[in-house]
């Protein structure tokens, strides 16, 4: 069975923090990598994809894949109170897209 | 405005009633999907049509039943309704033109919160 995990927290850290959110995943066949950001009650919204081994930049985030370890990770640099939200890993391989629980993240000022 | 939009956003019905849940993207994907997420914000699929055609379709009681009438178009006719079918239902779509490339993100209408009493 596929699975994708992450802990599911809450991590809390200080508003200019470094935010640090892991995930692994089990099917050795994935191809591809994403991170979602859903607010309460609201749908999630794409924030970074990653197919390849290595960091990926955009802004403040930096996704890290290592297919290797089965392991993908989200960076949240200068960590505001507006990035508080729900995080959802999820991976792409065969067939299905499967979500990860999510990680609750809470920057307080 | 190009977006996968789902009606209704909130439903409120008893035990044993039949309902339906409507999505339609105009986004031009090939591929449509609905989660079930509860409370713990678990997205699990339910569902997935590749251009009106199913192809995933995981252990989901048959009182669920999707419908596609056309790729830009996905339903979900729930029958019976249960205590345990309380949830918010996503519906969101991707362009993925085979089974064999997913590469594509996926794109979430805003969720219908359905509450069965």
């Amino acid at each position: 069975q596929k699975e994708v995990e992450q802990n599911s927290g809450p991590l809390s850290v200080p508003e200019g923090a470094i935010a640090s959110l892991n995930c692994t995943y089990s099917d050795r066949v994935s191809q591809s990598f994403f991170w979602y950001r859903q607010y309460s009650g609201k749908s999630p919204e794409l924030i970074m994809s990653i197919y390849s081994n290595g960091d990926k930049e955009d802004g403040r985030f930096t996704a890290q894949l290592n297919k290797a370890s089965q392991y993908v990770s989200l960076l949240i640099r200068d960590s505001q109170p507006s990035d508080s939200a729900t995080y959802l890993c999820a991976v792409t391989g065969s067939y299905i897209p499967t979500f990860g629980r999510g990680t609750s993240l809470i920057v307080h000022p | 405005d190009t977006a996968v939009s789902q009606t209704p956003k909130y439903l409120v019905t008893q035990m044993g009633n039949d309902k339906s849940i409507k999505c339609e993207q105009n986004l031009g994907h090939d591929t449509m999907y609905w989660y079930k997420q509860d409370s713990k914000k678990f997205l699990k699929i339910m569902f997935s049509y590749n251009n009106k055609e199913l192809i995933i379709n995981e252990t989901v009681p048959n009182r669920f039943s999707p419908k596609s009438p056309d790729k830009a178009h996905l339903n979900l006719h729930i029958n019976s309704l249960e205590l345990g079918d309380s949830a918010v239902y996503f519906c969101a779509s991707s362009q993925v033109p085979s089974v064999s490339s997913y590469n594509s993100p996926l794109h979430f209408g805003n969720g219908t919160r359905l509450t069965v009493t």
